[in-house]
């Protein structure tokens, strides 16, 4: 059983549209994160559940908008897609406050044309 | 403000080699400090951690990492590089508590030769 899935693993879209990216984990974490990966790898986060609950709400267009329905799913929508949210999407889960560290997901990989 | 520094963007090793990989950070109190792996197309595997303790911590795969505080730094090593190891690496520094983010560093990309 994969520990972190996240679907789809490739999204190629127009601009202007929107679309959603579904993520579940299946360890019984408690929080869960979308972190983006742009074309340098560098990595930067972009939000935070903690159990349902939004923690950590980075400087992110309000474009996107994440929802967590329970602890195990964390999903991201974007609406109005533009050039530069072209990105790989990484979700991640931890335990509480995540010093054991994070599982990761296999990622999300955007393509804006 | 926290902040990593991973200085060498791509470092390439013959296999059996030995890899240092450098990693160093700022933060104003005792911080978590990961290593993270990431093959191509693949997500990022925690290869090991430290927050206290021993400073010379073992991680899977064969990676060790070493903390030293005078330096800020946590260095991650492997005396013999196999050729799956090639990927990029990427350290992570996270506050003690009460913050559930990590910053990363830049990543290192090592390539490995036959």
């Amino acid at each position: 059983d994969t520990a972190v899935s996240q679907t789809p693993k490739y999204l190629v879209t127009q601009m202007g549209n929107d679309k959603s990216i579904k993520c579940e984990q299946n360890l019984g974490h408690d929080t869960m994160y979308w972190y983006k990966q742009d074309s340098k790898k560098f990595l930067k986060i972009m939000f935070s559940y903690n159990n349902k609950e939004l923690i950590i709400n980075e400087t992110v267009p309000n474009r996107f908008s994440p929802k967590s329905p329970d602890k195990a799913h964390l999903n991201l929508h974007i609406n109005s897609l533009e050039l530069g949210d072209s990105a790989v999407y990484f979700c991640a889960s931890s335990p509480y406050e995540g010093t054991n560290g994070y599982t990761f997901g296999s990622g999300t990989r955007l393509t804006v044309v | 403000a926290q902040s990593v520094t991973q200085p060498d963007i791509h470092i390439t090793v013959s296999e059996g080699a030995s890899l240092e990989l450098r990693c160093n950070y700022s933060y104003g109190a005792t911080p978590y400090l990961f290593w993270y792996v990431q093959s191509p197309g693949q997500g990022l595997q925690l290869l090991l951690k430290y927050f206290s303790g021993d400073t010379l911590v073992q991680g899977i795969k064969g990676f060790e990492a070493e903390f030293k505080r005078s330096q800020s730094s946590f260095n991650l090593r492997k005396p013999s590089v196999h050729w799956s190891d090639a990927a990029e690496y990427f350290c992570a520094v996270g506050a003690a508590s009460g913050t559930y983010k990590y910053i990363f560093g830049t990543g290192t990309r090592l390539k490995v030769l036959a």
